[in-house]
């Protein structure tokens, strides 16, 4: 089945800074790659997502890339806010077989005012 | 409206007893899924229905069932709890079965001791 990792695990920035996170899956039939942001003890809330026939999305300061070939797509958060600290999770799923995701490990953002 | 609501918010059960949790949404969404998180493990999927009267298994089944007899109602039995099942249970629903946004219930901590 698919296996999604992402690195890294703790990532710490100064505000207004920016910030990545990055994910690679393992099946290239995957087309359907979304990414959740959940703040302590709330639950996940979808903050963007991409699909495999576009290879960029932009939503204000967030964006994401999807490399296809290479099998990996990243988050990327310029002008950090404090607001901004949170667990983010990156997924995979594959379309054709229903919206069942798979999620790498998240990754806990920390801005530091 | 309500949207997705979990029962209990937590739970300390005995190893061995069963425990069903309770998942209700009010959006008319066809699918819902129920994931199980982790520390270090992200989210994963336990059991899936795509709609009412069908369900599916996820990546990790094993000691769980689930049910599907209306749209709004998708509750989780563990029928002889074991330590291992301890986690944050999470509930989830979408439009349909495609690669549509997944809206998160508020999770349930269960402890098993």
């Amino acid at each position: 089945g698919e296996n999604v990792e992402q690195h890294p695990s703790t990532l710490s920035v100064q505000e207004g800074d920016s910030a990545v996170i990055k994910c690679t899956y393992s099946d290239s039939a995957s087309n359907y790659f979304p990414w959740y942001k959940q703040e302590l003890g709330k639950r996940p809330q979808l903050i963007i997502d991409i699909r495999s026939n576009v290879g960029e999305k932009k939503d204000q300061r967030i964006a994401v890339t999807l490399n296809k070939t290479a099998k990996h797509f990243s988050l990327h958060i310029t002008e950090t806010q404090p607001e901004d600290s949170a667990v983010y999770f990156c997924a995979a799923s594959i379309e054709a077989a229903g919206n069942k995701l798979t999620f790498g490990g998240g990754t806990r953002v920390l801005v530091k005012p | 409206t309500a949207g997705i609501t979990q029962a209990p918010t937590s739970q300390i059960l005995a190893a061995g007893r069963s425990m069903t949790l309770r998942c209700t949404q009010d959006m008319r969404h066809n699918a819902m899924y129920w994931y199980r998180q982790d520390l270090g493990l992200g989210l994963r999927l336990i059991h899936y229905s795509n709609t009412a009267g069908t369900t599916g298994k996820g990546e990790v089944p094993d000691g769980y069932s689930v049910s599907r007899a209306n749209t709004d109602d998708f509750p989780l039995t563990l029928a002889s709890a074991v330590p291992s099942q301890t986690s944050v249970y999470f509930c989830a629903s979408s439009v349909t079965h495609y690669t549509d946004t997944q809206y998160f219930g508020p999770g349930t901590r269960l402890t098993v001791l």
